[in-house]
């Protein structure tokens, strides 16, 4: 199975600095198709995920352009350039190139 | 809208069964990949089980195959997750979660059902 690991665990923020977050494959998560399945999910307090990027580094609908997504075949980063307070919560990255699906630990993203 | 609502949660004893459903709303449902996710309290994600539109292909994490089974029905625009054996590790709210093709991008999701295995 592919195991992914998010650095930091946890990030607090002050309100309207950037964050950064790191999400690291075992292996490559490029498919065969050429693609890579990688996206970042954000889970607010008391709500289900929500789908911010999906294949790296594209936005999901509604989603705001504070948020951006890099990397390639292992490394990825998650970046929103000014944090929000509704920005706070946790975020997943998860591989959908491979089965078993899996998903990174997690990082909350507080404010300071 | 495009919606997700599970159902079918409750207490269970271990050793007991539990059938979730989710009923999918404002699309095609019989067009996409469905997909069951689970967060055990306080913890974070773990994909479970997902099948393809036409519910001729099923894929499981491991550990959860010969106890979990997905299905679903075309005609109720629903998904099920057949749960058998329950043990307290299996306790987490059980979301289900639309996938786009070609590989199952999770990018509508439900609220969730709980599911806890006590005695």
């Amino acid at each position: 199975d592919i195991v992914m690991t998010q650095t930091p665990l946890s990030s607090p923020v002050t309100l309207g600095q950037p964050a950064s977050i790191s999400c690291r494959s075992s292996q490559s998560l490029v498919h065969s198709d050429g693609n890579t399945y990688l996206s970042w999910l954000q889970q607010r307090p008391g709500q289900p995920p929500r789908l911010l990027i999906y294949k790296i580094s594209n936005r999901f609908s509604g989603v705001p352009d504070t948020f951006s997504g890099s990397g390639a075949g292992t490394d990825f980063t998650l970046k929103i350039s000014r944090v929000e307070a509704e920005d706070v919560g946790v975020y997943y990255c998860v591989q959908t190139t491979q089965y078993p699906f899996t998903f990174g630990g997690g990082t909350k993203v507080e404010i300071k | 809208e495009v919606l997700l609502v599970e159902s079918g949660g409750g207490l269970v004893q271990p050793g007991g069964s539990l059938r979730l459903s989710c009923v999918g709303s404002g699309f095609t449902f019989s067009t996409f990949w469905m997909n069951w996710v689970r967060q055990a309290p306080g913890k974070g994600l773990e994909w479970v089980a997902n099948l393809q539109p036409d519910g001729s292909q099923t894929y499981y994490v491991d550990s959860l195959k010969g106890r979990f089974t997905i299905s679903r029905d075309n005609t109720r625009d629903s998904l099920y997750l057949q749960m058998n054996d329950l043990r307290a590790e299996d306790t987490a709210v059980y979301y289900c979660a639309r996938g786009v093709a070609p590989h199952n991008t999770f990018d509508i999701w439900g609220r969730g059902t709980t599911v806890t295995v006590s005695s």
